[in-house]
């Protein structure tokens, strides 16, 4: 079975350009999450899906970031426009979600965000 | 205050050494993951866990949540051990907060 995926691997881009990352979670999770590592720092947490609803963006930065899960399947992550603070990397992670075993999250390898 | 806090940040070991990595942390939880990162690699999770001790292979993680605090504990270490080790916390709020992780190299 295919685990999460996510494009591109690595991405640079300039300050002030947009990028789309995208993630596919493993077939049949309801849920998805979106994660980021800045340098240095922890593993900070974004948001949430279930299936294509936004559960919970309380981790979201700003405005310039823009996640959707169209048809409950694969999700994009948007960065518009993308500013030096915004390098790092990306974590996407799915989930069964019901409940015990089931909430085990498996993590994609994760986007390299570089923002020159 | 991060509201999860591991140490030790960094660990070097000898093949065969037994280690411990501890995880603390500072708010309600309903799980407490324990995840893997080797250089260059993905994150595996290893264990999640509410309450007690899980053991696999040469793993054992424990969680006391009177004390807010766990342990990941690897018997017999080895070489392929070596990766970044990090706690994670689900509040019951279903949010996720992570500790910085901890590097663990183990020397043959």
């Amino acid at each position: 079975e295919a685990g999460v995926t996510q494009f591109p691997s690595h991405s640079v881009i300039e300050k002030g350009q947009t990028v789309t990352l995208r993630c596919d979670p493993i077939s049949g999770h309801d849920n998805l999450y979106w994660y980021r590592r800045v340098m240095g720092k922890e593993i900070k947490f974004l948001l949430h899906f279930v299936k294509e609803s936004k559960q919970d963006e309380s981790g979201m930065p700003n405005n310039r970031f823009l996640a959707e899960r169209t048809g409950g399947t694969y999700s994009t992550l948007k960065v518009q426009p993308a500013e030096l603070e915004d390098s790092g990397v990306y974590f996407c992670a799915s989930s069964q979600g019901a409940g015990g075993r089931a909430d085990t999250q498996y993590f994609g390898p994760g986007t390299r965000l570089t923002v020159l | 205050k991060n509201e999860v806090e591991q140490s030790p940040q960094n660990l070097t070991a000898q093949e065969g050494e037994f280690i411990t990595i501890n995880c603390s942390y500072s708010v309600g939880i309903s799980a407490l993951h324990w995840l893997q990162q080797h250089p260059g690699g993905g994150i595996v999770s290893l264990f999640m866990l509410s309450s007690g001790k899980k053991k696999h292979g040469r793993l054992i993680a424990t969680i006391n949540i009177q004390e807010k605090h766990s342990s990941l504990h690897i018997t017999a270490s080895h070489p392929r051990d070596s990766a970044v080790y990090i706690c994670a916390v689900r509040n019951t709020g279903n949010q996720f907060y992570f500790g910085t992780g901890t590097s663990l190299t183990v020397i043959p």
